[in-house]
C-alpha cells in the first residue's frame, strides 16, 4: 500500500513557468489538502477538498489552483511561478474533514529562480 | 478563525531529561486538538489527539498531552526524552465540524546526548 505519493520529489523552476505538483492517494479518503512549509512560518494551508468535485481556499491560496476530478488525485498548479513560491509542499488526505487524522505525503521541494 | 500559538520555536534538552512543548489555541469553543511530529526529511505524522472524554491523552512512544479548557492549552510532555525524539512538533486545532486543521508554527526539539 503506497498511501499518499507526491511527484516530483524536487524541482528547480524558472520564474514565470507553469508547474503542476502531483498528489495521489490510494486510501479512498474523501478529503485532501495542500500545504506549504516555510522556515519560521510552519505549515500553511493553500487549498483543500472535502470530497471529489469540491475545493476550498485555505490561508494562502493566491497564485495556486487545484482540481479534484476524482477521489484519488489532487494536483496543485502554479500558473506563473514566482520566487516567493519557493517552499516545501506537502499533500495530505483524511477520511473526512475536522477530527480525522491527516496522512501526509513525503513532500515536494520547489525552488523558483 | 482559530489560531494556534507554539510559544517556543526551539527546545534543546539533554537525553533522559523531561520536556514540555507548549501550545495555546485562540478559542474556548469546542475544538479538536492534535500534535503532529515531523522527523527530518519526512512528512508529518499524527502523534496524539484530543476529541472528547479524558483530558489526558497519550501516545505509544511515551508522550502525553493534557487539554486544559480554562487555559486554552494543550501542552505536550514526555518525562524522559531519547535521541530519537529529535524532530519538529506541530500543534493543530480544528473547530468541531468539517473545517480544516490550523497548525502552529512548530517547535524544533533537539535532544542532546
Amino acid at each position: 500500500i503506497a498511501g499518499i505519493t507526491q511527484a516530483p520529489t524536487s524541482q528547480i523552476l524558472a520564474a514565470g513557468r507553469r508547474m503542476t505538483l502531483r498528489c495521489t492517494q490510494d486510501m479512498r479518503h474523501n478529503a485532501m489538502y495542500w500545504y506549504r512549509q516555510d522556515l519560521g512560518l510552519g505549515l500553511r494551508l493553500i487549498h483543500y477538498s472535502n470530497t471529489a468535485g469540491t475545493t476550498g481556499k485555505g490561508e494562502v491560496p493566491d497564485g495556486y489552483s487545484v482540481s479534484r476530478a476524482n477521489t484519488d488525485d489532487f494536483p496543485l498548479t502554479l500558473a506563473s511561478a514566482v520566487p516567493s513560491q519557493t517552499s516545501v509542499y506537502f499533500c495530505a488526505s483524511s477520511v473526512g474533514g475536522g477530527p480525522d487524522e491527516q496522512f501526509f505525503g513525503p513532500g515536494t521541494r520547489l525552488t523558483v529562480l | 478563525a482559530q489560531s494556534v500559538t507554539q510559544l517556543d520555536s526551539q527546545v534543546p534538552v539533554f537525553e533522559e531529561a523531561p520536556v514540555e512543548l507548549r501550545c495555546n489555541y485562540s478559542s474556548s469553543v469546542s475544538v479538536y486538538l492534535f500534535w503532529y511530529v515531523q522527523y527530518p526529511n519526512q512528512g508529518l505524522q499524527l502523534l496524539l489527539k484530543y476529541l472528547s472524554g479524558s483530558t489526558l491523552v497519550e501516545s505509544i512512544n511515551g508522550f502525553e498531552a493534557e487539554f486544559n479548557k480554562s487555559q486554552t492549552s494543550f501542552h505536550l510532555r514526555k518525562p524522559s526524552v531519547h535521541i530519537s525524539d529529535t524532530a519538529e512538533y506541530f500543534c493543530a486545532v480544528s473547530d468541531q465540524g468539517n473545517t480544516p486543521l490550523v497548525f502552529g508554527k512548530g517547535t524544533r526539539l533537539s535532544v542532546i546526548a
